[in-house]
């Protein structure tokens, strides 16, 4: 299986900020990744797909960049409801796997 | 707009099978390039994507739990199912059923809204 780590795991910062996560997959997986967004309670919600592409209606605060083994997701400046864990997903090879996540706070 | 809804038990005995159903609306099942998907999320951890199924029947599972698991499609009632058997309470989690959408790019696109499956005798 390919391994997806993420860092960090979580994440505390003020409205306005400019926020970075990583995401290293464990073998090259070209652009096969994708970001989805998590609010407590709910399903995960598609953001990026192939690693920087934004989902129709997302926000253009988000985007994605990386390719190989190593991938960034950025925030460009924090709002309210972005409080969310992220997750990204790989679909080079079978099984898919996904990141741990990475949980985000507000400071 | 596609809606998936899963239905099934919520409480499910130690080494008995687990059965789940998703319900596909505002669109058929059988239409497009799209793989049928489950994938579960024990509570305060990550995401596990369990297997998926093609409307021809063709499937795919997660070579960690594919001794255990059955996922059948039923196009006649826009469904598909997941089956675990000999559960544990290291099964306990919310259940997804999600769409992937595999045309060039190829992502989870919709959600259930996720059913939460606690295994306890």
């Amino acid at each position: 299986d390919i391994q997806m780590t993420q860092s960090p795991s979580s994440l505390s910062a003020s409205v306005g900020d400019r926020v970075t996560i990583t995401c290293q997959a464990s073998q090259d997986i070209s652009n096969y990744l994708n970001w989805y967004q998590q609010k407590p309670g709910k399903a995960p919600k598609l953001l990026i797909y192939d690693a920087s592409n934004l989902e129709t209606g997302v926000p253009s605060r988000f985007s994605g960049s990386g390719s190989g083994t190593d991938f960034t997701f950025t925030i460009s400046s924090l709002q309210p409801e972005d409080i969310a864990t992220y997750y990204c997903q790989q679909y080079d090879n079978l099984p898919v796997t996904f990141g741990q996540g990475t949980r985000l706070e507000i400071k | 707009q596609v809606q998936l809804q899963e239905s099934g038990p919520g409480l499910v005995k130690p080494s008995q099978t687990l059965s789940l159903t998703c319900t596909v609306s505002g669109g058929s099942i059988s239409s497009g390039s799209y793989y049928w998907s489950w994938i579960r999320q024990p509570a305060g951890k990550g995401l596990e994507w369990i297997g998926r199924i093609y409307t021809s029947g063709s499937t795919n599972y997660n070579p960690s739990l594919k001794s255990r698991v059955t996922i059948s499609v039923d196009t006649s009632k826009n469904q598909f199912s997941l089956k675990l058997s000999s559960v544990t309470a290291a099964d306990t989690a919310v259940y997804y059923c999600a769409r992937e959408t595999m045309v060039y790019e190829d992502y989870f696109d919709y959600w259930g809204q996720g059913t939460l499956v606690t295994v306890s005798s």
